[in-house]
């Protein structure tokens, strides 16, 4: 089992460019996240999905999509990249929305 | 948001010495998870607390669920080197989604 895996692990972005970070899981698990991680602020959830076909917004939302087509993927969108998005992407699934998370390696972006 | 403070941010304690991290919610939680996040790493889950005024052992690791269910703590005994990392709560209420505390950072001298 690989459990959840994110790629990239490191990217460099210019400002105004888009990406996608990937994140997948074979646990067969519904629930899946998207937080990212700054200094002091702890994990702030961007978006979740509590399964194929539907998703939500987290607390911190704006400049990011996110679509979930299958049960394995869930993809994170960064539409028009900013200074402020710098930070580390970590992609997490669990069976429900409050039960054990399993989270991937996680993506150092910068954005430059 | 729910609103969730813990304390400390930081502790650096000597190899040897006992650690302790508190969450406190100003809501009644229905479960509270406990996390530990190495330096350069990810969260890792370490325990779910259910029940009001549960107390849970692992090892070296003691967590306690308050009363009142909006609190809860993660106790060390004798810390060594392998404790090292950030540790967080992630408090739960009813149906709502995982959120994180803002962790405690340990540092642990030899």
């Amino acid at each position: 089992n690989a459990g959840v895996t994110q790629t990239p692990k490191f990217q460099v972005l210019k400002t105004g460019q888009s990406m996608t970070l990937q994140c997948a899981q074979d646990m067969n698990h519904e629930y899946m996240s998207w937080y990212r991680q700054d200094p002091g602020m702890g994990l702030r959830l961007i978006h979740y999905s509590v399964g194929a076909g539907i998703t939500d917004q987290g607390e911190v939302p704006n400049g990011y999509n996110v679509s979930r087509s299958t049960t394995e993927d869930f993809p994170l969108r960064l539409l028009s990249a900013a200074p402020s998005q710098t930070s580390v992407y970590f992609c997490a699934s669990s069976l429900t929305q409050n039960t054990e998370a399993f989270f991937g390696q996680g993506t150092r972006l910068t954005v430059v | 948001g729910q609103q969730v403070m813990q304390i400390p941010q930081y502790q650096h304690v000597q190899e040897g010495e006992d650690f302790t991290t508190y969450c406190n919610s100003s809501t009644t939680l229905s479960n509270i998870q406990w996390y530990k996040q190495r330096p350069g790493g990810h969260p890792v889950f370490l325990i779910q607390l259910v029940k009001s005024g549960e107390v849970k052992k692992q090892k070296r690791l003691t967590f306690q669920f308050g009363e009142a269910k909006k609190n809860s703590s993660l106790h060390i005994t004798a810390t060594q080197t392998t404790d090292v990392g950030t540790y967080f709560c992630a408090p739960v209420t009813g149906a709502n989604n995982l959120f994180f505390g803002t962790g405690t950072r340990l540092t642990v001298i030899p």
